[in-house]
């Protein structure tokens, strides 16, 4: 069953350095998602991505972060200077239509 | 913005018993998807709900969409120790892409 991947699994960085976390979502979805999960809260959003832009964002999702599908299969989110509170689990998500959302494994990010 | 309620927040069952959980709006959501997590992963689809009144199994999982469509819930029956984790609702409104999640339900079965 094809599945949603994201890499690094745990990435640990200290503040002010930037990261990018990769996912590739499953292959024939058009639509892209970051969402975050701060340890023991619940998902919230970022962003959203299709046709080669951001179609929403959120409050969160400010001049830090970006989104970027640079080739076919990779999706990343890149957070330009990292602060402590960034620190939370990152998932990314696709699906075929705005429905039904896959998510993937998650991304935990440590900011020190 | 929009605020979904889930509960209750957490539940222990003995195994073999029935579960329910429930996420209630005060805004309109088009539709309702559930979610299981466990630890260290991600979110995993359950069930998703696209019309008011609509009522779907997955095999033990049931869950309807409120025909207010402000509300929906999960009956898990017949639990066994695999089914610990932490449910959420989430549901979509409008035009927009961004799922808006409940704080979830945690669930421990007991063997």
């Amino acid at each position: 069953e094809p599945e949603v991947t994201q890499t690094p699994s745990h990435q640990v960085t200290q503040m002010g350095q930037e990261v990018i976390l990769r996912c590739v979502p499953i292959s024939n979805h058009l639509y892209f998602y970051w969402y975050r999960q701060i340890l023991g809260q619940k998902v919230e959003f970022l962003v959203s991505f299709y046709n080669n832009e951001i179609s929403e964002k959120s409050e969160i999702f400010d001049d830090q972060f970006s989104v970027e599908r640079p080739d076919g299969s990779n999706f990343t989110l890149k957070i330009r200077s990292t602060k402590l509170e960034d620190s939370a689990m990152y998932f990314c998500a696709s699906s075929e239509l705005s429905y039904e959302q896959y998510f993937g494994p998650g991304t935990r990010l440590t900011v020190t | 913005g929009q605020q979904l309620n889930q509960s209750p927040q957490s539940m222990f069952i003995q195994e073999g018993e029935d579960v329910s959980m429930n996420c209630t709006s005060s805004s309109i959501f088009n539709t309702w998807l559930w979610y299981k997590q466990e630890p260290g992963e991600g979110p995993v689809l359950l069930i998703a709900l696209y019309k008011a009144g609509e009522l779907t199994s997955n095999g033990r999982l049931t869950a309807q969409f409120g025909i207010t469509r402000k509300d929906s819930f999960l009956n898990i029956s017949a639990s066994i120790p695999s089914d610990v984790g932490i449910y959420f609702c989430a549901g979509l409104a409008g035009s927009n892409y961004k799922l808006t999640f409940g704080k979830g339900t945690l669930l421990t079965v007991n063997p």
